[in-house]
């Protein structure tokens, strides 16, 4: 159950578009479309941005998309506003009927 | 609104054991698989458990396995986990969420979605003598 792959950090500007990736195998992420997204601020608890790879919870703005390529999922970000600084992770169900999460992605928003 | 209240955390010796629970409120707590969900300070999401509507399949992250047990009780609308052998490593707050979507059919359970929402406001179990 090793964890899935995420760039430490990434940056933009204001208005910008950034991508974050989430790399893991043909035993998870590639296997099945059950990726989520999460949003996590300083203190709180993480909240759902993208469901089943490219799916949008009720609520969440469509500025933020989700999309799948092999054993690869990505997060994309666009137009990036301030509030959207923030720690975000990746997860995918696995082939032992378990889940697995990526380490993280801390979002800078210059 | 869909509420979830995670409550049992505290300090702990080493091999100490502790019990978990997350209330449920604002949805039909029988259908749904839940989940927990553990962030050790300073680090990322880490995947605990998770348990079908009726509690027939339990799922574990190999490094809880055969120390932690995942239950539940649908008339009390509550998720538990009872905690034992504690180790260092298992210091961190323990989030409860609803997800992922999933059913059963007679004694076969499946995962429908990814989704994991909402989650509660976690409870912080410190594991150190």
């Amino acid at each position: 159950q090793s964890a899935l792959t995420q760039p430490a950090s990434v940056s933009g500007s204001s208005g910008q578009s950034i991508t974050i990736s989430c790399t893991g195998t043909s035993s998870d992420v590639g296997g099945y479309n059950f990726v989520s997204w999460y949003q996590q601020h300083p203190g709180k608890a993480p909240k759902l941005m993208i469901y089943d790879v490219s799916k949008w919870p009720s609520g969440i703005s469509h500025r933020f998309s989700g999309s799948k390529s092999g054993n690869t999922a990505f997060l994309t970000i666009y137009g990036l506003q301030a509030e959207d600084e923030a720690d975000y992770y990746c997860s995918s169900y696995t082939t032992s009927s378990t889940w697995v999460f990526g380490g993280g992605t801390k979002l800078t928003v210059l | 609104q869909e509420q979830l209240v995670e409550s049992g955390g505290g300090l702990v010796k080493p091999g100490g054991s502790l019990r978990l629970s997350c209330a449920a409120s604002g949805f039909r707590f029988s259908d749904y698989y839940m989940s927990w969900i553990r962030q050790a300070p300073g680090k990322g999401l880490e995947w605990v458990s998770y348990i079908t509507s009726s509690g027939t399949s339990i799922f574990y992250t190999d490094s809880v396995k055969g120390r932690f047990t995942l239950s539940r009780d649908n008339a009390k609308n509550s998720l538990y986990l009872q905690m034992n052998s504690l180790r260092a490593e298992d210091t961190a707050v323990y989030y409860c969420a609803k997800g992922p979507e999933g059913y059963c059919n007679g004694n076969r359970c499946y995962v429908a979605s990814s989704w994991l929402d909402p989650w509660g406001q976690g409870t912080l179990v410190t594991v150190s003598s």
